[in-house]
């Protein structure tokens, strides 16, 4: 099993649909979540934390279930510039060393 | 507002040849690391560092050396390239505190191909 697992995707959504993504996670010590996002042919760049209570960023929001060791990501109301590829991440602690990125989900928003 | 500057973007290597990718960061960040991303998987550690004079392996660090003797700068040597190291190779750089809250700062990524 891998350590961090996401649906590769790709999804497909139109413009102004809401789409969720999830990510599960294999070590039950795992302390800080993110969600980072890709473009194509770009750096990752942090896009949220993921913390306990769940957390809103505008149209994201982040949610942990530690219990079933799973992270989420909800976008509402999907805009073009939405299109990237999303990565979870896990780190079991400080220092980027513990840090297990998943392989990504891709979101293309079409018009 | 540099933040993580790589160099090259691009490079082509012989098999058996020997290169440094260069990774300079400007924000005094204590970590740093070096990562590479192949198709389909996640981002792989190769090697990272606590601070200046102090590196550590990671995942992968087979192929690869680094050094560290400033705190800003993190080159990353690849000698006797293989095409096994064909990849897209990306620095980031995190505040001692590591990834709690934080997360990572990454360059713009070196994409290198070994024939």
């Amino acid at each position: 099993r891998k350590e961090v697992e996401q649906d590769p995707g790709p999804f497909n959504v139109p413009e102004g649909a809401t789409v969720a993504f999830n990510c599960t996670y294999s070590n039950s010590a795992s302390q800080s979540f993110f969600w980072y996002r890709q473009d194509c042919r770009k750096e990752p760049k942090l896009l949220m934390s993921v913390y306990s209570s769940g957390n809103e960023d505008g149209r994201f929001t982040a949610q942990l279930n530690r219990a079933s060791q799973y992270i989420s990501l909800l976008i509402r109301d999907s805009k073009l510039s939405d299109s990237a590829t999303y990565l979870c991440v896990v780190a079991l602690g400080t220092g980027g060393f513990k840090t297990i990125f998943g392989a990504g989900t891709r979101l293309f928003v079409k018009a | 507002n540099a933040g993580v500057t790589q160099t090259p973007k691009f490079r082509i290597l012989k098999i058996g040849q020997s290169m440094t990718l260069q990774c300079t960061q400007d924000m005094n960040h204590n970590y740093m690391y070096w990562y590479r991303q192949d198709p389909g998987m996640g981002l792989k550690l190769i090697y990272y560092s606590v601070g200046a004079g102090i590196t550590d392996k990671g995942e992968v660090p087979n192929g690869y050396n680094v050094s560290r003797s400033t705190t800003e700068d993190f080159p990353l040597r690849l000698e006797l390239a293989a095409p096994s190291q064909t990849s897209v190779y990306f620095c980031a750089s995190s505040p001692a505190s590591g990834t709690a809250n934080y997360g990572y700062t990454f360059g713009s990524g070196t994409r290198l191909t070994v024939v």
